[in-house]
């Protein structure tokens, strides 16, 4: 079975500061990959995903992903955070074909600060 | 186009008391599925439903818990009877066709007391 971690799972930052949150998972085979945002009060909403192709994954509001296959990896940047992005962020990993059921990471809680 | 849609919000009640959660998923979306959300952790499946049908209820403990999906259109999740440690937000999602894309619903956060 896949597993996810983040390993920061709170992070406080001031606006305009650059935002990298890590994501690995335990699947050895082709995956999918996704990052999830829940801001405050709000449901959980697609920020990006990644299927196939160019492993560097453009979202919304200004997010990106990349994949490197070779480390596991699927970490979120934003090269200048504001207030707004203040959320909960959650990595998520599903299996091509079948049901597609993604297994989500424990999440990382940003703060920033204005 | 309207979201997929939970209610109650909130829900506080006394262990041993049943509750039930609905979902209403998107309109289309043959997919559906509960998740459950620990304080402090991710979504992890429960039940997902293909139309009618509950094609993977492995994590769903069957002894408390109970969903149904007539008419492959709402859900409805109960627990009955309630523990201390089902106090969590349960979160409904839908898809099309069991499609990559999964939407989320606000979700219902219960509390048992």
């Amino acid at each position: 079975a896949q597993s996810v971690s983040q390993h920061n799972h709170h992070v406080i930052l001031s606006e305009a500061a650059s935002l990298e949150l890590g994501c690995n998972y335990s699947y050895g085979g082709t995956v999918n990959l996704f990052w999830y945002v829940q801001y405050p009060g709000q449901h959980l909403q697609l920020l990006l995903k990644y299927f196939s192709g160019d492993p560097l994954v453009k979202g919304i509001k200004g997010f990106e992903a990349e994949f490197i296959k070779s480390k596991f990896s699927f970490n979120l940047r934003k090269p200048s955070v504001q207030w707004s992005d203040t959320a909960e962020y959650f990595c998520a990993v599903s299996r091509p074909g079948g049901s597609y059921i993604p297994t989500f990471g424990r999440g990382t809680s940003l703060i920033v600060h204005p | 186009e309207a979201g997929v849609v939970q209610s109650p919000r909130y829900k506080i009640i006394e262990k041993k008391q049943p509750v039930a959660f609905w979902c209403n998923p998107i309109s289309g979306h043959n997919t559906l599925y509960w998740y459950l959300q620990n304080l402090g952790q991710g979504p992890e499946l429960l039940i997902r439903y293909e139309n009618e049908e509950a094609v993977d209820d492995s994590q769903l403990p069957k002894d408390r818990f109970s969903a149904e999906r007539l008419k492959g259109v709402d859900s409805t999740l109960k627990i009955q009877p309630a523990e201390l440690g089902d106090s969590a937000v349960y979160l409904c999602a839908s898809s099309y066709q069991g499609g990559n894309e999964q939407f989320f619903g606000p979700g219902t956060r219960l509390t048992v007391l």
